[in-house]
C-alpha cells in the first residue's frame, strides 16, 4: 500500500487555461473525495465519489470543475477556463466504505494550483 | 448543517508544556468528530476520532480529546509537548445516517513548540 497520490504535486498556468488534476486512491478504498485548500483554511469538501459513481458536490463546485472516476480507480479533477481565484491547494482522499471507518480519510499530499 | 470553530490560530507553547487545542462544534444531528494534523510538506493524517461510547479518546502521539455534549466542544489535548508536534491541527466533523458525506473542517489551528 503506497497511499494516496496526486499528480502533479505543482502547477502553474495562466488564466484561461484548463488544467487536470489526477488521484490515485489507496486500492481497497471504494470512496474517494476531492477537497480545496486555502492559505490559512481548512479543507474545504468540493466533490465524492463511491466507486465510478459521483454522489456529492459541493456548491464550491462550479460548472468549470469536472470530476471523474471512470473506473472505480484512479480521478481526475478538471479545471476549465482557469481564474486567479481557482489558486489552491487540490486535495484528494480516499476511504473504506465500512461504518466503523466513517470519517477516516487517508490523504495525498495534493496538487498545489498556481493561476497566474 | 454541520460546522466547527476552532479558536485560535496560532498556539505557542513551551517543549515540555501542557498542549490545549479548542475546538467547538455545531450540528443539528448526534456528531462524529475528528482531529487530523498536516505535517509540513505531508498530507493530513487522522489523530483520533469520537463516534460513539466513551467520550475520553486517545489518539496517537500522545494526543487525546474529550466530547462534551453539554458544552458542543472536543478538545485536543497533549500532557507534554515535544517538538515534534509542530503542525497544523484541524478539527472535523461529520455525522451517521446520512454515511457518505465529506467531513467538515475547521480553519485549523498552527501549533508553535518553543524550545
Amino acid at each position: 500500500d503506497t497511499g494516496v497520490s496526486q499528480d502533479p504535486r505543482h502547477k502553474i498556468t495562466k488564466r484561461g487555461q484548463n488544467v487536470t488534476f489526477r488521484c490515485d486512491p489507496i486500492s481497497e478504498h471504494n470512496r474517494l473525495y476531492w477537497y480545496r485548500q486555502t492559505l490559512g483554511q481548512g479543507p474545504e469538501f468540493l466533490t465524492y465519489f463511491q466507486n465510478e459513481a459521483q454522489l456529492e458536490k459541493s456548491r464550491l463546485l462550479s460548472d468549470r470543475f469536472s470530476a471523474e472516476r471512470p473506473k472505480g480507480s484512479f480521478s481526475t479533477l478538471e479545471i476549465q477556463r482557469t481564474e486567479q481565484g481557482d489558486s489552491a491547494m487540490y486535495l484528494c482522499a480516499s476511504s473504506s466504505e465500512y461504518p466503523r471507518e466513517l470519517g477516516k480519510l487517508f490523504f495525498g499530499s495534493g496538487t498545489q494550483l498556481s493561476v497566474l | 448543517a454541520q460546522s466547527v470553530t476552532q479558536l485560535g490560530s496560532h498556539v505557542s507553547v513551551s517543549e515540555g508544556a501542557l498542549v490545549l487545542l479548542r475546538c467547538n462544534y455545531s450540528s443539528s444531528v448526534p456528531p462524529y468528530l475528528f482531529w487530523y494534523v498536516q505535517y509540513p510538506n505531508q498530507g493530513l493524517q487522522l489523530l483520533l476520532k469520537y463516534t460513539t461510547g466513551a467520550t475520553l479518546v486517545k489518539g496517537i502521539n500522545g494526543f487525546e480529546a474529550e466530547f462534551k455534549k453539554s458544552e458542543t466542544s472536543f478538545h485536543l489535548t497533549k500532557p507534554s509537548a515535544h517538538m515534534s508536534d509542530a503542525a497544523e491541527y484541524f478539527c472535523a466533523v461529520t455525522y451517521s445516517g446520512g454515511g457518505a458525506d465529506g467531513l467538515t473542517f475547521g480553519k485549523g489551528t498552527h501549533l508553535i513548540i518553543q524550545p
